[in-house]
């Protein structure tokens, strides 16, 4: 099982560009998650899914998008790159039920930085 | 003020010794309470979890919740330089609610 793949790891962009950020997963987990993690700030969450066809905001959801056309994939798109979007962005899945006893199964990370 | 604060550190201390990692909260419907760590360039990994109040021990690790004072710990014995990461707390109200979390501590253990 290779978990949690986010790509590409790094990226460079300028302001008003757009991109998505990939995100998949090959252990059936129904839910999947976005979440940015900035320094001093914790980790907060952008956009989440509990299925195929089910997205919600979460905490920080302005100027992303997501859709899940498929339990495996859920990709982050930035609509319009601002300098504020600059950050670590990390996918993470989990089984549906109790979330203390079903761990968040992160990806190594997208290092986005927007000039 | 956020829901939870954690000192950023660094910490550093010698190899062998016991660390002690905190996180208060203010949130009393908070239940359930999670420590993971996070290496360098990686995504965290969940370490610890507890529900409610109590303590609970894994290996040369134990977790504390002291809901009373909305505080939790997390204290590691003989700490060894692998254990160097930074280390998140997070936790949540309600069995399927959204985690909150610390900013995590950064550890660093010293040979």
């Amino acid at each position: 099982n290779a978990g949690v793949t986010q790509t590409p790891k790094f990226q460079v962009l300028k302001t008003g560009q757009s991109m998505t950020l990939q995100c998949a997963q090959d252990m059936n987990h129904e839910y999947m998650s976005w979440y940015r993690q900035d320094p001093g700030m914790g980790l907060r969450l952008i956009h989440y899914s509990v299925g195929a066809g089910i997205t919600d905001q979460g905490e920080v959801p302005n100027g992303y998008n997501v859709s899940r056309s498929t339990t495996e994939d859920f990709p982050l798109r930035l609509l319009s790159a601002a300098p504020s979007q600059t950050s670590v962005y990390f996918c993470a899945s989990r089984p549906t039920g109790r979330t203390y006893n079903s761990p968040l199964h992160f990806g190594n990370g997208t290092r986005l930085t927007v000039t | 003020q956020k829901e939870v604060e954690q000192d950023p550190g660094p910490l550093s201390v010698p190899e062998g010794a016991i660390v002690s990692l905190n996180c208060t909260y203010s949130n009393s419907a908070f239940q359930y309470f999670m420590w993971y760590r996070q290496y360098s360039r990686k995504g965290p990994e969940l370490l610890m979890y507890t529900y409610s109040s109590g303590n609970k021990e894994d290996g040369r690790f134990t977790a504390q919740v002291d809901k009373s004072s909305k505080y939790i710990s997390l204290f590691i014995r003989d700490s060894q330089p692998s254990d160097s990461a930074t280390y998140l707390c997070a936790m949540s109200a309600l069995s399927n609610y959204q985690l909150i979390w610390g900013a995590g501590t950064k550890l660093i253990i010293k040979p």
